[in-house]
């Protein structure tokens, strides 16, 4: 079955520190992927996507790009604040007819000022 | 567009008793899911909703556990006898589906946390 695998948590980087959190999948076909974004207390927010291979995905300074190739949507911003601590989430949707989203375990990520 | 609306925030209540939550999703969504989360996991999948009609349900999804959507719009999920393992964060999502194969993103409401004493 389909299948979405995340780096271990939690990441805890500095104020302004490049960012990467990887994130792997399997699936057949053509899914599209997604990154989630869930701070303390909230429901989940959708953060970008990307449909299909070599798409690349951005908001907010981060950006990941669609890697049919490597199976992979990596999840990276050049500059991290404080405020951008939270658990993010990789998912995929898988494609020809499904409408049930994988969801990876999550990452938690702790920026430090 | 005033988002996923879930209520209660917060619900505490003995084991044994019963629960009903609310979710309201956006207005032109179609799609309705539920899922559970507990501390550390992912969301994991309940059930799924087309307009009314319940589409999909979990497999691991106890016989306490029901969900309805009677008009298409908001839905309800009722926990029966409720026990200490229920204890997690239960999330409404709702997305616009178009025609087979849609992949349009979905949106969370904030979750019902349910305490079980």
């Amino acid at each position: 079955g389909d299948s979405v695998t995340q780096m271990e948590g939690p990441v805890t980087l500095s104020e302004e520190a490049f960012l990467t959190i990887n994130c792997t999948y399997t699936a057949t076909g053509y899914p599209s992927l997604f990154w989630y974004v869930q701070y303390p207390g909230e429901g989940l927010q959708l953060l970008l996507k990307a449909t299909k291979a070599d798409d690349k995905g951005s908001n907010k300074g981060f950006e990941a790009t669609y890697r049919k190739e490597t199976t992979s949507f990596h999840l990276e911003k050049g500059s991290v604040q404080v405020s951008d601590s939270a658990v993010y989430f990789c998912a995929l949707l898988a494609s020809g007819g499904s409408y049930i989203p994988t969801f990876g375990r999550g990452t938690s990520l702790i920026v430090h000022p | 567009d005033t988002g996923v609306s879930q209520d209660p925030r917060h619900k505490i209540t003995k084991r044994g008793q019963n629960v009903t939550f609310r979710c309201d999703p956006i207005s032109e969504h179609n799609r309705l899911y539920w899922y559970r989360q507990t501390l550390g996991q992912g969301p994991e999948f309940l059930t799924y909703f087309q307009n009314e009609a319940q589409l999909e349900k979990s497999r691991l999804l106890s016989d306490r556990f029901s969900a309805e959507r009677p008009k298409g719009s908001f839905s309800t999920l009722e926990i029966q006898r409720t026990e200490q393992g229920d204890s997690a964060m239960y999330l409404c999502a709702s997305s616009l589906g178009v025609g087979e194969g849609s992949n349009q993103p979905q949106h969370f409401g904030d979750g019902t946390r349910l305490s079980i004493l």
